[in-house]
C-alpha cells in the first residue's frame, strides 16, 4: 500500500485559510488521494478526493502536484468547528482489485484558534 | 437517509461471551466496511464487503466474525476476545458503480468495546 506523510499537527487561526499539506511519493498511476477528516468523538468524515486534477466542492479544495507526488487540502476560512484530525489517504477505486482498501495513516491534528 | 447506524453504542463483555456489533445503511450502498480504532490512533482496515461478498480481510483473528446478511445490514460477531480489542468499531459504506467505488465512505459513529 503506498504510504502518506503528513505534519503531526498544525495550528490555524479562525476565519483564516488553512493549508494542509500530504506527500506520497510512492503513488501509483490508477491511486485516487482521498481526504477524511474526524472531529472528535464521531466517526470520520469524507472531505474530498481528487486523481489528477485540482476539485473543489463545498468544504474544501484539493490541489495536486503536477507529478502528483503531493497534495494539499485547503479550507478556505477555517471555524472552529474544523478542528479535527484530517487524513491523507491513497486507493484505488476499483473494488474488485483492493479498491475501497483505505488505510488511515497518523494525520494532522489541526487546531483552531479564536 | 444519509446515515450509517451502529448498535449498540456501548457494550462490556467478559472474555468468554459471545456478543455481536450490528451496521445498517439505507443509501443502496453496496460496499461495506469495519474498522477498528484505538484511543489516539488512526483507524484500522478490518473487513470490506463487496455485494455482500467478504473482498478484503485484513488478517484479522478468527474471533472476529463479520457477516452480511443482505445489501444493507452487516454484522461484525465477536467471541473469546481479548481485554486488548477494546476499541471503537466503526462500520463505513459507500456507493459501488461498475465495479468501482466512488471513494466517498460514508461512516457510524462507531461502537464502542469494553472487553473485561
Amino acid at each position: 500500500d503506498a504510504k502518506t506523510t503528513q505534519p503531526n499537527s498544525m495550528e490555524s487561526n479562525e476565519e483564516e485559510p488553512v493549508h494542509l499539506p500530504c506527500n506520497h511519493s510512492t503513488i501509483s498511476g490508477t491511486d485516487y488521494i482521498h481526504w477524511y477528516r474526524q472531529l472528535p468523538s464521531q466517526g470520520p468524515e469524507y472531505v474530498i478526493h481528487g486523481l489528477t486534477s485540482n476539485v473543489n466542492n463545498r468544504m474544501a479544495s484539493l490541489a495536486i502536484a503536477e507529478d502528483r507526488k503531493s497534495s494539499t487540502l485547503i479550507l478556505h476560512r477555517a471555524t472552529l468547528r474544523d478542528a479535527a484530525v484530517y487524513y491523507c489517504i491513497l486507493s484505488g477505486t476499483v473494488i474488485y482489485n483492493q479498491g475501497g482498501k483505505l488505510i488511515f495513516g497518523q494525520g494532522t491534528e489541526l487546531s483552531v484558534k479564536p | 437517509d444519509t446515515e450509517v447506524t451502529q448498535t449498540p453504542k456501548h457494550l462490556v463483555m467478559g472474555m468468554t461471551n459471545k456478543k455481536s456489533l450490528k451496521c445498517e445503511q439505507h443509501m443502496g450502498h453496496r460496499a461495506m466496511y469495519w474498522y477498528k480504532q484505538k484511543a489516539k490512533k488512526p483507524p484500522e482496515l478490518m473487513f470490506v464487503y463487496s455485494y455482500e461478498k467478504l473482498s478484503i480481510n485484513e488478517s484479522v483473528p478468527s474471533r472476529f466474525s463479520p457477516e452480511c446478511p443482505n445489501s444493507s445490514l452487516l454484522n461484525l460477531h465477536l467471541h473469546a476476545l481479548q481485554p486488548e480489542d477494546s476499541a471503537l468499531y466503526l462500520c463505513a459504506s459507500s456507493q459501488v458503480y461498475r465495479g468501482r467505488n466512488t471513494g466517498e465512505l460514508f461512516f457510524g459513529e462507531g461502537s464502542r468495546l469494553t472487553v473485561l
